[in-house]
């Protein structure tokens, strides 16, 4: 147990239907991360929110609607999606100042678009 | 910009046997790296991390990583392989300096490297 929590825990959804993910930590964390995990390709970061701005988005297509609301929550909006989305999507918390911090990751999401 | 590289996709070992994965990173300044270790259908969990000091860092689980700077590298070691320890094996490089004042620090993973250990 990191700290991080993401639900669900698996998704599937059709190609028009809407549906959120959701990340929480409550480890006093200022910066959440989201990222996608593809088989057989590195981790790609899609969105960094630090004391609930964004301060990163990866080129990521619109379809896809990040949210924080406060420190310790983070959504993605998901729409519209394409097969090829399917993925693990992976939250991760970290404190953004000092220099011995680290990455918490969630157990993920996994999504299947149909 | 920032790359990390696991150049074995897949190592197979068996149990009791030392393992060492490989990883090499690109970076222009001080990097800090970090071992993550992914079980199946779970997220990520950090194994070590080296930001300054000693080269040879200790982590959880018995695995340690030795930052070599003259070769760019960061491996990953361990004596005596448990089957528990299969699973996939994550290597990333994070900036060493923020931009500004209170910046989230940003990884870059590499591809990563499958264990798989033999009775």
């Amino acid at each position: 147990e990191t700290g991080v929590t993401q639900t669900p825990r698996h998704l599937v959804m059709g190609m028009t239907n809407k549906k959120s993910l959701k990340c929480e930590q409550h480890l006093g964390h200022n910066a959440m991360y989201w990222y996608k995990q593809s088989a057989k390709k590195p981790l790609e970061l899609m969105f960094v929110y630090n004391f609930k701005e964004q301060t990163e988005n990866n080129s990521v297509p619109s379809r896809f609607s990040p949210e924080c609301p406060n420190s310790s929550h983070l959504f993605l909006h998901l729409h519209t999606l394409q097969p090829e989305d399917s993925a693990l999507y992976l939250c991760a918390s970290s404190q953004g100042q000092g220099m011995n911090t680290e990455a918490f990751f969630g157990q993920g999401t996994r999504l299947t678009v149909v | 910009a920032q790359s990390v590289t696991q150049p074995d996709i897949h190592i197979t070992v068996s149990e009791g046997a030392s393992l060492e994965l490989r990883c090499n990173y690109s970076y222009g300044a001080t990097p800090y790296l970090f071992w993550y270790v992914q079980s199946p259908g779970q997220g990520l969990q950090l194994l070590l991390k080296y930001f300054s000091g000693d080269t040879l860092v200790q982590g959880i689980k018995g695995f340690e990583a030795e930052f070599k700077r003259s070769q760019s590298s960061f491996n990953l070691r361990k004596p005596s392989v448990h089957w528990s320890d299969a699973a996939e094996y994550f290597c990333a490089v994070g900036p060493a300096s923020f931009i500004s004042s209170g910046s989230a620090r940003q990884l870059t993973f590499g591809s990563g490297t499958q264990l798989t250990v033999l009775p």
